[in-house]
Formats: structure tokens, sequence, C-alpha cells
């Protein structure tokens, strides 16, 4: 069976602090894709990345950065420098290949981050 | 802009009674999706469309139905036979399905059943 587990329900930090999601998985398949999604208090869903199994390179894009290390299946998110817009609820989630029928992606509970200035 | 649009926001309703939340895009995505809520949980599957007048069900389609008529469009009922209604709804829609498509997701509507 396929999980995804976000074991900080919530965080606060301070403004300009560095913070770190955590996120670890569990998955019979040998491939599949690992997401991050960001919920801000609107509502709706914003993608953030999408890392498929076989590459394991770690991402910077700006303040946000991600380290995928399958050998301990865990895809964890890193903001640098958090801003007081960085707070949100932040899911990790897991989608299989879509080898016969559609993978459906599976979410973590989420982690709701307060950045406080 | 292109995007998804979700009707309305805010729903309140009395138990027993069927309701229909709305899901429009104007991306000319193929795929959509319909998700459930829950404080504390990721979100759930309800149902989902490949394309015009085919859909499937997701994890949790009991007590929901849906049709898709139009390509833009992915109406959601929620009905008296769903025992917890009371939650957030998102509408999703992607290219076309599977994870190599991004989901667009829309704002939600928050239904509340009394």
């Amino acid at each position: 069976a396929q999980k995804v587990t976000q074991a900080q329900t919530e965080i606060s930090v301070v403004e300009k602090e560095d913070v770190t999601l955590d996120c670890v998985y569990e998955t019979r398949d040998t491939t599949y894709y690992l997401f991050w999604y960001k919920q801000p208090p609107s509502g709706e869903l914003v993608f953030l990345i999408r890392r498929n199994s076989f590459d394991e390179q770690n991402e910077i894009s700006g303040r946000y950065s991600w380290n995928f290390q399958k050998s301990t299946s865990s895809f964890n998110f890193t903001i640098t420098a958090s801003q007081v817009v960085d707070s949100a609820v932040y899911f990790c989630a897991l989608s299989g290949f879509m080898k016969t029928s559609y993978d459906k992606v599976i979410f973590g509970p989420g982690t709701s981050l307060s950045v406080i200035p | 802009d292109g995007g998804i649009t979700q009707s309305p926001k805010y729903l309140f309703r009395k138990e027993g009674q069927n309701v229909t939340l709305s899901c429009e895009q104007n991306l000319n995505h193929d795929a959509m999706y319909w998700y459930r809520q829950d404080p504390g949980q990721g979100l759930r599957l309800i149902y989902y469309s490949q394309i015009v007048n085919d859909f499937q069900k997701g994890d949790i389609a009991e007590g929901y139905s849906v049709s898709r008529e139009k390509k833009e469009s992915f109406p959601l009922t929620v009905t008296s036979a769903q025992k917890n209604p009371t939650a957030f709804y998102l509408c999703a829609s992607s290219i076309d399905l599977g994870p190599d498509y991004e989901q667009y997701f829309g704002p939600g509507t928050r239904l509340t059943v009394t």
C-alpha cells in the first residue's frame, strides 16, 4: 500500500528563519512520482514540484529546496529565509507511474506553517 | 484569465438534501478530478474523468455522483446517502490523466450540512 507521512502537524517560525518540512513515504513500486503542493489560506492548491524516483538530485528553486533520499524514503522541503507569504499548509504527495490504470495521487496529511513577522 | 472556478465558496444545506457543487475550467484540459479535504487530513479522491462522458470512482465515491457532459464542466452532487458530507471540496484539472501532468486546482467549496 502507498502512504505518505508528514509528522509535523504545525510549525511556527520567525520570519527569515529557515524551516524544513519532513515527508516520508511508503510504496512497493520501484518507479513513482513525488510532489509538493502549497495551500494558502485562499484554499486552492498550488503545485510546487514533481520528482520522479529515477532522479535523486536535489533541487533548488529560489528560496525553496528539496532533498530526495530514496534510501530513507524521504522527500523533505526546505524554505530558506522564510517570509510571511510562506504561511500555508504544505502537502507532500506520491503517485505511481500509471502502468495499466490511473495511479491516483496519495496526499499526506499536510503541515501547517506559520511564519511570524 | 485561464483557470478553474468553483462556486459557491461556502454552501450550507440541511441534512437529507442533495447538493450540487459546480466546477468549470477554461484551460482546455481533458482530465478533471474531485477531492475531499477534512481537517488534518490530506486530499482524498472522490471521482475523476479522463474525457467527456467518462468518469471513474476514486477512493471515497460512495454518496457522491458526477457527470461530464461538457469538457469544461464536472459538477459533483453530494447526495443524502453521504454519511458525513461536511467538508472542503476541491476540483482540479490536468491536460491528461496521469502524474506526468500537473493538476491545477480551483479555490474550493466549503460545504456545511446541518
